[in-house]
């Protein structure tokens, strides 16, 4: 079946420019997770949702981001007003459910520069 | 704070020269530890997942292993293909979900 998906998978950025992150989960997963992956680092969390509801936005590293998932299904990441250290790959992940061990299924990234 | 390091940070063999990766991990609670494996320009494959000491999984040249403090992710006889950075990443009970903490990765090159 279909994996998670992401786009775009790539995305260049001017310093100031908003952008939106697109994430389509496996269908009927419940949960889903946004990261970010600094070069040669391991995924940092930033937010997670179970269906619609955003229970967890600790990672989000300052008000310019934003995320939703307004019908449980797809999701989107947005950053407002990009600064360079912004540039990463932002990650999207989703689980069947919520409970302990459920595996994370990973999509393949938008790597994000900032110019 | 909670913390998972892995080591070694790279790691470069022989094909066919057997070697084991590290995870240790200071975490209370620990619901799951999961091993990915990631290739350049993609997102982390799912390998496994542990969830208690003493638990062992394998697949074809990989096997994972779990005690109280770390977990090795156990490569036998590797192949080019395996090259990869391996991720772990540690599973709490927060919130009553399953927030993940993620290593560094090791990066694994195998040369023919």
């Amino acid at each position: 079946g279909a994996g998670v998906s992401q786009s775009p998978r790539y995305k260049v950025a001017k310093r100031g420019q908003d952008v939106a992150l697109r994430c389509d989960p496996i269908s009927g997963h419940v949960s889903l997770f946004w990261y970010q992956q600094a070069l040669g680092q391991g995924p940092e969390f930033l937010t997670y949702f179970q269906n619609e509801a955003q229970l967890d936005k600790s990672g989000l590293p300052s008000d310019r981001f934003f995320a939703e998932r307004p019908e449980g299904s797809v999701s989107t990441l947005k950053i407002q007003r990009t600064q360079q250290e912004d540039s990463a790959v932002y990650l999207c992940a989703s689980s069947r459910d919520r409970g302990s061990g459920e595996t994370q299924y990973f999509g393949p990234g938008t790597r994000l520069l900032v110019l | 704070e909670d913390q998972v390091t892995q080591s070694p940070e790279a790691l470069r063999l022989q094909e066919g020269e057997s070697s084991s990766l590290n995870c240790s991990y200071t975490v209370s609670g620990l619901r799951g530890l999961f091993w990915y494996r990631q290739d350049p320009g993609k997102g982390p494959e799912f390998l496994f997942t542990l969830y208690s000491a003493g638990e062992e999984k394998e697949k074809e040249r990989l096997k994972a292993t779990l005690t109280k403090k770390e977990s090795f992710l156990h490569i036998t006889a590797p192949k080019p293909e395996d090259s990869a950075t391996y991720l772990c990443a540690v599973q709490l009970n927060s919130g009553g979900y399953q927030k993940v903490t993620f290593g560094t990765g090791t990066k694994l090159q195998v040369i023919p």
